[in-house]
């Protein structure tokens, strides 16, 4: 069974701080890792996928890969309200096209 | 980023009425696409993978002959709920698979149809 795990939140931090979210995956053989954003009543958006170990960076969005200790994390700095959302981790394993989805978490920006 | 549409984006209907939603791939062609379900405040429950040109596949649980799924063209995807009740009422996305750019195999979700079941 292929997990991904994700705290479920909220995740609480104030503008302009960096949020920091955490995704853990049960699958080595896993070979992408992508991040959604979903605002409440919306479909999911993607922010940004990542593929190799370090740090990917795109904007005030950066995703970081550590495969051999299976997590995968966004941090998103400068943290605006408008960034609150719930955020879902989206995994794919070697061969398979069809993703497993964490639960997502909720972060709350407060001005 | 690619884009796909949904259609109808809401939809009311009566108890035993069938609802056709429509999902399109509007700028890439997508050989793979996915229905989800979502119920408020929950996480996305895939129903089904839909193949252009072949038979759906269901995930455990989905009844295959109430979600009719139809994947004709590889930018067309059509989810039938049949005989809908009130407990079918939900959020439904659909999802197209992009192979199109180099490494990166990604899925573009559609903006969602909510269904209400009175």
């Amino acid at each position: 069974q292929k997990e991904v795990e994700q705290n479920s939140g909220p995740l609480s931090v104030p503008e302009g701080a960096i949020a920091s979210l955490n995704c853990t995956y049960s699958d080595r053989g896993s070979q992408s890792f992508f991040w959604y954003r979903q605002y409440s009543g919306k479909s999911p958006e993607l922010i940004m996928f990542i593929y190799s170990n370090g740090d990917k960076e795109d904007g005030r969005f950066t995703a970081q890969l550590n495969k051999a200790s299976q997590y995968v994390s966004l941090l998103i700095r400068d943290s605006q309200p408008s960034d609150s959302a719930t955020y879902l981790c989206a995994v794919f394993s070697g061969g398979s096209y069809i993703p497993t989805f964490g639960r997502g978490t909720s972060l709350i920006v407060h001005p | 980023g690619a884009v796909v549409s949904q259609h109808p984006s809401r939809v009311i209907c009566k108890s035993g009425t069938s609802v056709k939603i429509e999902c399109r791939s509007l700028d890439f062609q997508a050989t793979t696409m996915f229905w989800y379900r979502q119920f408020p405040k929950q996480s996305l429950m895939l129903m089904a993978t839909s193949n252009e040109g072949s038979k759906a596949t269901y995930e455990q649980g989905v009844e295959k002959d109430k979600f009719l799924i139809n994947h004709a063209s590889l930018t067309l995807s059509t989810l039938t709920v049949t005989s809908a009740h009130p407990e079918d009422s939900s959020f439904y996305i659909c999802s197209a698979r992009d192979t199109s750019g180099g490494n990166a195999d990604t899925q573009y979700f559609g903006p969602g149809t909510r269904l209400t079941v009175l």
